[in-house]
């Protein structure tokens, strides 16, 4: 069975210009989720969807990021316009959800954002 | 708030036995979980714990949490080079079962042979 799967898996940029990643996850995970994690942090949730509805994204810095998940299947997170800070590595991740599991989450490879 | 620490950095001898501690602050998690990370690659989930639980064995992994003293460590026992990566604490925080996994920053594990 194939994982989650994101592309690209390097990307490298001008402050200022647009990107977007792509997430497609396990074949009937109905929550996907995107991280950001920081050069030696951990990762950070960033948007949590449950199928195409956006049930957590308290997280996302909406003056530039968004993210989509039209038909609940695969994701697409998006930063206009990009800054230095914005340098880090994106995980989409996804799950089977449902209540009183333990509900884990398997984590694509990342995308690595440079932002010069 | 929610909030996971641990310590940046730990070096063991193969075969000796590593432990890699973490401390949370919620209290309401329900499940505290270790993921390894290798270089370039996406998280792995390692094993988990149910709060209710003190100690948890799979294999040469043990899980010990100390709920009172909010304290979780992971412990691998006759540590294998292939075991170098960093290792992510994370707790289900207040959000309980929604999916929400607080992380601390990760421990990066050596292994000298």
């Amino acid at each position: 069975e194939a994982g989650v799967v994101q592309s690209p898996r390097y990307k490298i940029i001008e402050k200022k210009q647009p990107v977007a990643f792509w997430c497609n996850p396990i074949s009937g995970h109905n929550t996907l989720y995107w991280y950001l994690q920081n050069l030696g942090q951990g990762p950070e949730l960033l948007i949590r969807y449950e199928n195409e509805e956006a049930v957590d994204d308290s997280q996302l810095p909406k003056d530039r990021f968004s993210a989509e998940r039209l038909k609940g299947v695969d994701s697409t997170l998006k930063i206009q316009p990009a800054e230095l800070g914005d340098s880090a590595v994106y995980l989409c991740a996804s799950s089977g959800g449902g209540q009183g599991a333990y509900n884990e989450q398997f984590f694509g490879p990342g995308t690595r954002l440079t932002v010069l | 708030g929610e909030d996971v620490e641990q310590s940046l950095f730990l070096s063991v001898r193969e075969g000796d036995s590593s432990v890699i501690n973490c401390t949370y602050t919620d209290s309401s998690s329900t499940y505290l979980y270790w993921y390894k990370q290798e270089p370039g690659a996406g998280l792995q989930l390692l094993t988990y714990i149910f709060s209710n639980m003190d100690m948890k064995q799979d294999q040469r992994l043990t899980v010990l949490l100390n709920k009172k003293d909010k304290h979780l460590s992971l412990r691998i026992a006759d540590t294998q080079t292939g075991d170098s990566a960093i290792y992510f604490c994370a707790e289900s925080g207040r959000s309980g079962n929604t999916g929400k996994l607080i992380f601390g920053q990760g421990t990066t594990l050596q292994v000298k042979p």
